[in-house]
């Protein structure tokens, strides 16, 4: 068990909608991920957030948008789903903003999009 | 750009064997080198890292050396686990401060008992 708690597990919706995963990082870490996995993409890094600010953006598709609030839980909101973007969404967190610590992942929530 | 290649899977070995799973890079400057690990259902866990050219980087049986003369990163195991079954992952941090993991397609390892 990683420390790192995401919400719900499993997500099935149709096209056209807008779903919000939610991710509680380990005690005392700052920083938040958000990474998508899927089968013809692999494992991509989608944004990270550092005490509640926006710190990086990866491949993150401008129907997507995400945000920390003060308690340091995270939340990916993805809209105007498409087939496509049926995949394993994982959040992890490390202490701090660098990339050269460790970054713990939760077991991830996934999305299916009918 | 940054990218991770590394030998595709499935991989399928009997208890006891030898494992290596190579793992290539491209970066500018000096990036740090990862390996994760997925079990089913889980999300990644850190396996081992090496930050700078000729180090280890080891956990549980597995060592990785980072090569810069070949930009390279194998994962080794002199005996496989059951266990062990699993995707693995290699990745990388570019050098720069405060950019991202590059991870690797994943390499998927099935052993049989």
């Amino acid at each position: 068990d990683s420390g790192v708690t995401q919400t719900p597990k499993h997500l099935i919706t149709a096209t056209g909608q807008r779903v919000t995963l939610r991710c509680s990082p380990r005690s005392g870490d700052l920083s938040v991920y958000w990474y998508q996995q899927s089968l013809d993409q692999g494992l991509q890094f989608l944004i990270q957030y550092y005490n509640g600010e926006e710190r990086a953006k990866g491949n993150i598709l401008e129907r997507f948008s995400a945000q920390q609030f003060p308690d340091l839980h995270s939340e990916l909101n993805l809209s105007s789903l498409e087939l496509g973007d049926s995949a394993l969404y994982f959040c992890a967190s490390s202490p701090l903003a660098g990339g050269l610590y460790e970054q713990f992942f939760g077991p991830g929530t996934r999305l299916t999009v009918l | 750009g940054n990218s991770v290649t590394q030998m595709e899977g499935p991989v399928t070995l009997s208890e006891e064997a030898f494992l290596t799973i190579n793992c290539t890079y491209t970066a500018t400057g000096y990036p740090s080198l990862f390996w994760y690990v997925q079990y089913p259902g889980e999300g990644l866990q850190l396996l081992l890292k090496a930050t700078k050219a000729d180090d280890k980087g080891s956990n549980k049986g597995f060592e990785a050396t980072y090569r810069k003369e070949t930009t390279s990163f194998h994962l080794e195991k002199g005996s496989v686990q059951v266990s062990d079954s699993a995707v693995y992952f290699c990745a990388l941090i570019p050098f720069n401060y405060g950019q991202n993991f590059v991870f690797g397609p994943g390499t998927r390892l099935s052993v049989l008992p």
